[in-house]
């Protein structure tokens, strides 16, 4: 069980905007940095946003993040069919002094 | 270009050791702030950090693990390894390498990019 709780599934459908949550605690979330990372069965996990909120070259702004606490954010807007996979938040943490995945949540795009 | 590249057996038995390999071009592991890391994926399960090495020899292991891993790097070769001793069939898993970026204070920062992977069975 991972120490980063994401939910397990999200759906929405094309066009609409969803939101995935990712909450830790003050040794992890509430003191470094959050990662976003998309993953699609079969391939190399892709970093999708940095630093809480930055987006890596080439990804689009329809993807965003943010951080309030021990809770982070990715927001996705104007979802795609492409859109659908698996999002992984992480983050390093102070007490285990090595990085934490959370358990990931699976994109359904109806 | 940076790219990461795994390779190692695809079948080890129960009890024996795990050697991976990670083979990297456009970038080296004797510039600053550069480490390079192991995350695995059973199936069906979520990814899972294992271990990484600085560009200093610094090394940091997944608490849970610790006692089974060792990482090493040879700089010339371009090549970071990863040793997992005594496999179990619960160590089948897709394993990545990935580079890490290191800031001012020490702290990795993320991992970007990553390897293909590949799938690790452990069985009799």
């Amino acid at each position: 069980q991972s120490v980063l709780t994401q939910p397990p599934s999200a759906s929405e459908t094309p066009g609409q905007t969803v939101t995935f949550s990712c909450s830790g605690s003050t040794s992890n979330i509430g003191t470094n940095t959050v990662n976003w990372y998309q993953h699609l069965p079969g391939t190399a996990p892709k970093l999708l946003i940095y630093d809480n909120n930055q987006r890596r070259s080439g990804v689009p702004d329809r993807f965003s993040g943010s951080k309030s606490g021990t809770s982070a954010s990715l927001a996705i807007s104007g979802l795609q069919s492409e859109d659908e996979a698996d999002y992984y938040c992480a983050t390093w943490d102070d007490s285990l002094n090595g990085w934490l995945f959370g358990g990931g949540t699976r994109l359904t795009v109806l | 270009q940076i790219t990461l590249k795994e390779s190692g057996p695809t079948l080890v038995k129960p009890t024996q050791t795990l050697t991976l390999t990670c083979t990297f071009s456009g970038m080296s592991l004797s510039t600053s702030e550069v480490a390079v890391g192991w995350i695995r994926q059973p199936p069906g399960k979520a990814l899972e950090w294992l271990a990484l090495i600085y560009w200093d020899d610094d090394k940091h292991y997944s608490p849970s693990l610790k006692s089974r891993l060792t990482i090493t790097k040879d700089t010339a070769k371009n090549q970071v390894v990863l040793l997992m001793a005594n496999m179990d069939p619960v160590d089948t898993a897709t394993y990545y390498c990935a580079r890490s970026i290191i800031d001012d204070y020490g702290d990795p920062r993320w991992f970007d990019p990553w390897g293909q992977g590949t799938l690790v069975t452990v069985s009799s």
